[in-house]
Formats: structure tokens, C-alpha cells, sequence
């Protein structure tokens, strides 16, 4: 079965450094990953999806790379805020198939 | 344009009772997809419809059931509720591209008695 990992514990980090989490998935590779981001009570939001042909995507402060031989995905934010603390996660799918399977999600706490 | 809307957002039930979840996509799209959100598993995919068709199913019990509706809103059911049904119940829309992501609602917080 398909399988997606990220780590389950927390990441702490203080403002103005790099934050850097962590997917990776078993078997066959997906066509592409994307990674949203959620608070608390909230649903998740969309923040960047990257194709298995691309090695990084880029938009704003964030960064995401995609390396198939891993089977792994790292999710970079630049310049952390204390805003940036959420639960971010990783979902992926396999080609020709729609539904997105996600991973538990790794909690970034971001301190001032 | 208006954002996904799942009704109602929070309600209690007990045990062995019914419960009817309400999604209502963004104008235009044509798929919505369930999930259920527990601390202990995740986000676990319980079903997608396009065009009032189920076109996935994830491994859930028949108590769980849904159905869209031609103008694209979405309903899930539970029967007989257990306590470990507690749970956010999470409704995504998307066009009706396979590759699209998903736009969440905020959820529908169930807790079972």
C-alpha cells in the first residue's frame, strides 16, 4: 500500500532561520507532491505542488524539492516567522490516480 | 469567489445515532472529496464524487456513505455512530482535473458520546 512519512515530532526554530521538513514515501514514485499547510481547527491549505520531472519549485519564502531516487521531498521556509508555525503536510498521488494520500503531518513551532 | 463551506461545524452525538455532513464546493468544481482527521491517523480519504458519481472509495466501514447532487454540494452520512467516529470531518473541492489541489473547508467537528 502507499505509504507517506513525515516526522511526528515537533520542529522547533527561531525567527530569521531556515526551517527544513521532511516526506518520504514508499513504493512507486507519484506523479507529484504537494504540501499545505494547516492550523489548528482549520482545514489544510494549499501551498505548492511539485511534478516528478521537477527537481525544485520555488514561490515566495518557500522551497520545495522532489528527488525520486530517495523517494523524498524536503519543504524549506526561509526567513521562519512565528506566523509560520502550523502543522504542514505532504500528500502525494501515483499517476493516473486522483485521490491524494497524506502524511500525519510535522508541527514547525517557530519562536521569536 | 467563495470558499469551500461545510455545515454544521461543530455538533455531539452518542453512540448508535446517525449523523448527515453538508459540503458545499467552490463555484465550478466538480469533485469533492472527504477526509477524516483524527490525532492518531491523519487525514484518512473516505470518498471523491464527480458528477454525482463516486469515483473512489477509501477503506471504510458501509456506515459511512455519501452523495453529490447536480448542483456539485456533497452530503456524507454515518450510521450508528462509535465513539471512535469522533473525528474533523474535512470536504475538498477541486476542478475536474485529476492533477488540481485541493481546497479544504474547515471542517465538521463530530463528537460521539
Amino acid at each position: 500500500s502507499q505509504k507517506i512519512e513525515q516526522n511526528s515530532e515537533a520542529l522547533n526554530i527561531q525567527e530569521g532561520k531556515t526551517a527544513t521538513l521532511t516526506c518520504n514515501y514508499t513504493n512507486y514514485s507519484p506523479a507529484y507532491l504537494q504540501w499545505y499547510r494547516q492550523d489548528p481547527g482549520r482545514g489544510p491549505v494549499f501551498l505548492l505542488l511539485i511534478r516528478e520531472n521537477e527537481k525544485e519549485k520555488r514561490k515566495e519564502r518557500l522551497k520545495v524539492t522532489f528527488d525520486t531516487t530517495l523517494k523524498q521531498s524536503l519543504f524549506h521556509i526561509t526567513a521562519s516567522q512565528p506566523a509560520d508555525s502550523a502543522t504542514y503536510l505532504c500528500a502525494k498521488n501515483p499517476p493516473g490516480y486522483s485521490t491524494l494520500t497524506f502524511g500525519k503531518g510535522t508541527m514547525l513551532l517557530v519562536s521569536p | 469567489k467563495a470558499g469551500v463551506t461545510q455545515t454544521p461545524r461543530y455538533l455531539i452525538k452518542t453512540r448508535g445515532q446517525q449523523v448527515t455532513l453538508s459540503c458545499s464546493p467552490i463555484s465550478g468544481h466538480r469533485s469533492v472529496s472527504w477526509y477524516q482527521q483524527t490525532p492518531g491517523q491523519g487525514l484518512q480519504f473516505l470518498f471523491e464524487y464527480f458528477s454525482e458519481t463516486q469515483r473512489n472509495k477509501g477503506n471504510f466501514p458501509g456506515r459511512f456513505s455519501g452523495r453529490q447532487f447536480s448542483n456539485s454540494r456533497s452530503e456524507m452520512n454515518v450510521s450508528t455512530l462509535e465513539l471512535g467516529d469522533s473525528a474533523l470531518y474535512l470536504c475538498a473541492s477541486r476542478t475536474d482535473r485529476n492533477t488540481g489541489e485541493l481546497f479544504f473547508g474547515e471542517g465538521s467537528r463530530l463528537t460521539v458520546l
